[in-house]
Formats: C-alpha cells, structure tokens, sequence
C-alpha cells in the first residue's frame, strides 16, 4: 500500500539556520511526490514536486529531490527565515488510482529571530 | 493562476442547521476533492468528482452532501452536524483524477458546530 512517515516535530530553528525535515514512502508503483506548506490559519499551498526518480523540486529557496532507492524526499533549506514558520506536509499521489494523496503527519517549524 | 476559493471563511452553526461551503476554481480542472483536516492533523480525504460526477465517498456519513453543479463549482451540503464535525474543510482541485496529478487548494473553511 502507499504511506508517508515524516519526521516527527516540533522543530525550532533560529533565523538562517539550516532545515532538514525527512520524509520517507512506501508506494506501489511510482508516485509523485509533493510538499505542502500550512501557514497558521490558512489552507495547503504546493511548496514543491517531482513526479520521476532523481527529479529536484525547488521553490523560495527549499529543496528536495526524489530518491526511489532511499524512498525518500526530503525537504531542506540553508537558511531559514521567520516567516517561513509553518506546517510542512510531505504528500505522495499514485498513479494507478484516483488520485488520492497521502499525507505524511505533518511537522511543525518555528524559526525565532 | 492556480487559485482556489472557498466561502465563507468561517462558519458557526447549531445542529439543527443547515448550511452550505461552497468552491471555485477557474483552472480547467476537471477532478475536484473535498477534505476535513482536524488541528494537528493531515487533511482527509472525504469526497472526489471526477469529470462533475462522484468518484469517491469515503464512508462520509449521510449528513454530508456533495455537489457539483458544473466543471467550476463543488458545494458541501451540511445538515444535522454534531459538534465532532467542527474542523477545517478544505476544497481542491486537479486537471484530472489519477496519473498522480498536482492537486491545488482553497484556503478552507473554518466550521464550528456548537
């Protein structure tokens, strides 16, 4: 089946550290892979994707690319800022069925000045 | 433009009401999605249209109502709630359903069943 396992948070990081948050799937197939951002009070904004193995997402200066041998994605950053704050999603959506995305549980960033 | 709508933003209702949320999008996109997301939780899935039909249902309970009138419209009828049901209802849209397409979202609507 598919799943997502994310790093469990929260993380807190002062202004231009350095992030990493690990994901890491199980998927039947070769899904595409995504991060989503939640900023406090809002919806789902796409951060960034890739949808082939060894594919680079990138997007406001995050990272992150599709390792199929590793089965991981991994989000970084080299230099965080405050407003960067928010809830990351690590997401995977398969090919074979309709569509249906699954979520990693989420971790939590706070970046203080 | 990969922009979502949802209204209203927030919404309070006893559980006797009835209400509605309501969706936009102007993409083209003809696969469409409803989810509840709880705090502190990843959005969950609750219904798919593809194509303005209904694809999925994801064992939602009855006082939950769908509805996609056209390609650009998906209304959530609301009916009868329980207080559980207070959460985040967020709306997304795809170019279509399946072949692990980008899936866009609104900014959600924030219910309170009191």
């Amino acid at each position: 089946g598919n799943s997502v396992t994310q790093m469990e948070g929260p993380v807190t990081l002062s202004e231009e550290a350095f992030l990493t948050i690990n994901c890491t799937y199980t998927a039947t197939g070769y899904p595409s892979l995504f991060w989503y951002v939640q900023y406090p009070g809002e919806g789902l904004q796409l951060l960034l994707k890739a949808t082939k193995a060894d594919d680079k997402g990138s997007n406001k200066g995050f990272e992150a690319t599709y390792r199929k041998e590793t089965t991981s994605f991994h989000l970084e950053k080299g230099s965080v800022q405050v407003s960067d704050s928010a809830v990351y999603f690590c997401a995977l959506s398969d090919r074979t069925g309709a569509n249906n995305l699954f979520f990693g549980t989420g971790t939590r960033l706070t970046v203080i000045p | 433009d990969t922009e979502v709508t949802q209204t209203p933003k927030h919404l309070v209702m006893g559980m006797t009401n009835k209400k509605s949320l309501k969706c936009e999008q102007h993409m083209g996109h003809r696969a469409m999605y409803w989810y509840k997301q709880k705090a502190k939780k990843p959005p969950e899935l609750m219904f798919v249209y593809s194509y303005e039909k209904l694809s999925i249902n994801e064992s939602v309970p009855s006082r939950f109502s769908p509805e996609c009138p056209n390609s650009s419209l998906l209304n959530l009828h609301l009916h009868a709630l329980q207080p559980e049901d207070s959460a985040l209802y967020l709306c997304a849209s795809s170019q279509v359903s399946g072949r692990g397409e980008t899936q866009y979202f609104g900014p959600g609507t924030r219910l309170l069943v009191l």
